[in-house]
C-alpha cells in the first residue's frame, strides 16, 4: 500500500532533550516536506527536500533540522526541543511536477513541557 | 509571498445538505494548483478536490465541487447532500507551479447535523 508513515504518534518530551520523529515514504516520490499545524494558522511549512541531499527551509525552519540521505526517509529532528514547538506535526511526499498532490503521514502529536 | 485566506473558522450544515466553505488566494502568478484537503477527527490530512488554474472548468469528485473564480482569486468548496462523514476540518491550499512551497489557510471546522 502507498503510503507515508511517520512515528511515533504521540510524543512527550521536556525541555532540551533531542528527539527525532521519522518519516518514510515508499512511493518513490523526489519532494518530501515537514508541516507543523497549530490552532488558527493551518499548517506552515518547516522544511523541505527537492531530493536526496538536497534540503531547503520552509516558513517556519528555526530550532529544527532534517536530513535526505536516503530519497525514502526524512527525519526531522530537534535538538533542544522547546515548549513553543508544541504541535501537531505532518510528513508529506509527492511527485515533482504538475498538480501532483500531497500524501501526509498520520501526524505525530508532540508536546514538550 | 502568497497568502490563503479563510473567512470562516467555523461552519455548520443539516444532513442531506448543501453547504459551500470559502477560500480566498493571493498571487500575482497566473499558473498555479489549488487544493482541498478535508482532515476528519482522526487528523489524517484527505485530497478531497483539486484545480489547475489554467482550466476554466470547474473541477468536481462525486458530491464535492469547486467554484474557481481565477479573477476574483477566489476557491469555494461546495458539499451537497452532505453526510455525516463529512463532518472535519477543511484547508484550502495553493501551491504556485514554480514553486514547491504549498499554502494551507487556517482551516474550517465543517459540523454536520443529524
Amino acid at each position: 500500500e502507498a503510503q507515508v508513515t511517520q512515528n511515533p504518534r504521540y510524543l512527550i518530551t521536556v525541555t532540551g532533550k533531542k528527539l527525532t520523529v521519522t518519516c518514510s515514504q515508499n512511493m518513490n516520490h523526489e519532494y518530501m516536506s515537514w508541516y507543523r499545524q497549530d490552532p488558527g494558522l493551518g499548517l506552515r511549512q518547516i522544511y523541505y527536500s527537492m531530493n536526496v541531499e538536497v534540503t531547503d527551509k520552509g516558513d517556519v525552519p528555526e530550532g529544527y533540522k532534517v536530513s535526505r540521505k536516503e530519497k525514502r526517509n526524512f527525519p526531522l529532528i530537534l535538538e533542544s526541543p522547546s515548549p513553543n514547538q508544541t504541535s501537531l506535526y505532518f510528513c508529506a511526499s509527492r511527485q515533482q511536477g504538475s498538480n501532483s498532490p500531497l500524501h501526509f503521514g498520520n501526524g505525530t502529536r508532540l508536546t514538550v513541557t | 509571498a502568497q497568502t490563503v485566506t479563510q473567512s470562516q473558522p467555523e461552519m455548520s450544515v443539516q444532513e442531506a445538505e448543501t453547504v459551500t466553505l470559502s477560500c480566498t488566494y493571493d498571487t500575482s502568478e497566473s499558473d498555479y494548483y489549488l487544493f482541498w484537503y478535508k482532515q476528519p477527527p482522526s487528523r489524517q490530512m484527505i485530497l478531497v478536490i483539486r484545480q489547475e488554474a489554467y482550466k476554466q472548468q470547474n473541477a468536481t469528485e462525486n458530491r464535492f465541487s469547486v467554484n474557481f473564480q481565477k479573477a476574483a482569486k477566489s476557491f469555494s468548496l461546495k458539499i451537497s447532500d452532505s453526510q455525516l462523514g463529512d463532518a472535519a476540518m477543511y484547508f484550502c491550499a495553493y501551491r504556485s507551479r514554480n514553486n514547491n512551497d504549498m499554502r494551507f489557510g487556517a482551516g474550517t471546522r465543517l459540523t454536520v447535523k443529524p
